[in-house]
């Protein structure tokens, strides 16, 4: 199975920072790549695919960047409700595979 | 409104078995690959399973493999996961996942709608 590597783990940012999360995978992928913000006690939801593609209704703060092995997202002016969990995921090959994970709090 | 509502999560005992539902509402059910992902408490997501719209094929996680399957009942619209000889890493809230092809190819898949997760909680 695809490994995916996250990191950092967590970080702390404040309002208006720009937050850069990467996403590694243990073989290309292509393009194979979503990215997911879940918020505590809440299910997931898709903010990019296509590794650079924006989901319909996601605020264009966000965007993604990468092909192969590496894979980064960005938000560009963080804002209090961007307080959450990330996650990659690999759609390339199933089964599929989520990274670690990445806590975006607030300094 | 896509609804979906995953029932049957409880407290099961080392070595048990317990079986999740997952009741979908407001879209074509039979249209949809459908996809299990779990969550351990302070934890992040797993993926579990998933299986294509007529149950022809078949995916699951390599922590899971011979000991939990992924079912669905077109009929009923819904999508079930029998999780069998439970250990304390079994211990999860459980969300069931729409699946739906995206891009202008229709190659990429992305979960589109979740529901609010069942907790299987494996202890004696």
């Amino acid at each position: 199975d695809i490994q995916m590597t996250q990191s950092p783990s967590s970080l702390s940012a404040s309002v208006g920072d720009r937050v850069t999360i990467t996403c590694r995978a243990s073989q290309s992928i292509s393009n194979y790549l979503n990215w997911y913000q879940q918020k505590s006690g809440k299910a997931p939801k898709v903010l990019i695919y296509a590794a650079s593609s924006l989901q319909s209704g996601v605020p264009s703060r966000f965007s993604g960047s990468g092909s192969g092995t590496d894979f980064t997202l960005t938000i560009s002016s963080l804002q209090p409700e961007d307080f959450a969990a990330y996650y990659c995921q690999q759609s390339y090959t199933l089964p599929s595979t989520f990274g670690g994970g990445t806590k975006v709090e607030i300094k | 409104e896509v609804q979906l509502v995953e029932s049957g999560g409880g407290l099961a005992q080392p070595g048990g078995s317990l079986r999740l539902s997952c009741t979908a509402s407001g879209f074509t059910f039979t249209n949809y690959w459908m996809t299990w992902v779990r969550q351990a408490p302070g934890k992040g997501l797993e993926w579990v399973a998933n299986m294509n719209q007529d149950g022809s094929e078949k995916y699951y996680a390599d922590s899971v493999k011979g000991r939990f399957s992924i079912s669905r009942d077109n009929a009923k619209n819904s999508l079930y996961l029998q999780m069998n000889s439970l250990s304390a890493e079994d211990t999860a809230v459980y969300f069931c996942a729409r699946d739906r092809r995206v891009g202008g190819s229709g190659s990429y898949y992305i979960s589109d709608f979740w529901g609010q997760g069942t907790l299987v909680t494996v202890s004696s």
